[in-house]
């Protein structure tokens, strides 16, 4: 049981390149997320998913894609990436609202990726 | 001005002390979260409650929905638990969802 596998670890971008930071998860939770993590900031959720097939913005969308064709891969795009998307990303997955058997409904985040665009 | 405020933003304790991290939010929630973040990086979610009280070992969270606030416990506490406590609120799938800025906690044996 790996929990939330997040790929690369690192990463450095030209600007104007695009990319694709891979989320994947073996918990077969249903929600997903994707998060930003700026020095000296609280994190920020860019875009989340309640399902296979559905996904939503979340605070700070712009400039990323996202899709959700299995349960398992959340994987998040950057199209033309630009100095200000350079940051720590961090997936997470968790479980249902109704599954309250655990202190923290099985909230895992990846081991994130640092991302600078230059 | 952010929706969710902690306090203290640092703070050093002795092993065996009794600590506590305090969050106030403005925003009606569904739900409220602790995470720890090692300085390595990595986060854990430590508690998600939407009401009362949740233990955890030695960490203890309560909410009062009321008063719009949120205290994480240390009980004994431990060089190991030198870490950023951050404390989230939102809904439970929803794009608003607040963190605050963290607690940066040093435990000295």
């Amino acid at each position: 049981n790996a929990g939330v596998t997040q790929t690369p670890k690192f990463r450095i971008l030209k600007i104007g390149q695009s990319m694709t930071l891979q989320c994947t998860q073996d918990m077969n939770h249903n929600y997903m997320y994707w998060y930003r993590q700026d020095p000296g900031m609280g994190l920020k959720l860019i875009y989340y998913s309640v399902g296979a097939g559905i996904t939503d913005k979340g605070e700070v969308p712009n400039g990323y894609n996202v899709s959700r064709s299995t349960t398992e891969d959340f994987p998040l795009r950057l199209e033309l990436a630009a100095p200000s998307q350079t940051s720590v990303y961090f997936c997470a997955s968790s479980e249902l609202w109704g599954n309250r058997d655990r202190n923290n409904y099985g909230y895992t985040f990846g081991s994130g990726t640092r991302l600078t665009v230059v | 001005k952010n929706e969710v405020e902690q306090s203290p933003q640092n703070l050093t304790a002795q092993e065996g002390e009794f600590i506590t991290i305090n969050c106030s939010y403005s925003v009606g929630i569904s739900a409220l979260h602790w995470l720890q973040q090692h300085p390595g990086g990595g986060i854990v979610s430590l508690f998600m409650l939407s009401s009362g009280k949740k233990k955890h070992g030695r960490l203890i969270a309560t909410i009062n929905i009321q008063e719009k606030h949120s205290s994480l416990h240390i009980t004994a506490s431990h060089p190991r638990d030198s870490a950023v406590y951050i404390c989230a609120v939102g809904a439970w799938a929803g794009n608003q969802f607040y963190f605050g800025t963290g607690t940066s906690l040093t435990v000295i044996p």
